[in-house]
């Protein structure tokens, strides 16, 4: 099946910090999200992007189909932004495979 | 719009127990995910609905797991006999398009 890595798999910032978070695929995908896991566990939906770039408030994503990356750019981080992000893809109409996350802490 | 609800939010269980979870997805999603996800993992899908059809449950460790949607909304996961490695969070997960999922809270087992 299709591998998926994320990198890096720890991050600890100062707030207000700027970060990249790096999703590396094996194969072509037809579906490709990003989520974050908030600390109580809550999985939340932050784009579907299976290729380009879409932006929303401080984060935004690019994903490069033809080189198999997506990013996540998180700017002026904040306490809140703490977590774990994961990238999740899908090929030919199956469900979503997850990558091992990145360990996200903004620290005040 | 009410998310994914799950219940109960919290199971403990001795080994060898069984243990039921149930899951109502977002009004008029027709696809039902249930995942699991042990500690310092990503989720992994266990089955898969299309309606109250089964679309993928390749991955569903079917001696001891099951899994029904009955008229195409709720679900119900179900382990019998428990093992300790079962010790997880138990996530459900819905979609209109098979594109953008939304998780409900996810339920966590505890076996002992």
């Amino acid at each position: 099946g299709i591998q998926v890595e994320q990198s890096p798999p720890d991050l600890i910032l100062q707030e207000g910090a700027n970060s990249t978070l790096r999703c590396n695929f094996s194969d072509s995908v037809n579906n490709l999200q990003w989520f974050h896991q908030n600390p109580w566990g809550q999985l939340i939906n932050l784009f579907y992007i299976p290729s380009g770039t879409k932006q929303n408030g401080r984060l935004s994503a690019t994903t490069v189909a033809t080189e198999r990356y997506s990013l996540l750019y998180i700017s002026s981080s904040q306490t809140t932004d703490s977590g774990v992000y994961f990238c999740a893809v899908e090929e030919d109409r199956r469900a979503l495979t997850f990558g091992s996350g990145t360990r996200l802490q903004v620290q005040p | 719009e009410a998310g994914v609800a799950q219940s109960p939010r919290y199971k403990i269980i001795e080994k060898r127990q069984s243990v039921a979870f149930w899951c109502n997805p977002i009004s008029g999603h027709a696809t039902l995910y249930w995942y699991q996800q042990i500690l310092g993992q990503g989720p992994k899908l266990l089955i898969q609905f299309q309606n109250n059809g089964v679309v993928d449950d390749s991955q569903l460790p079917k001696d001891r797991f099951s899994a029904e949607r009955l008229k195409g909304v709720d679900s119900t996961l179900k382990i019998q006999p428990a093992k300790l490695e079962d010790s997880a969070v138990y996530l459900c997960a819905s979609s209109w398009d098979m594109e953008t999922q939304y998780f409900g809270p996810g339920t966590r087992l505890l076996v002992l």
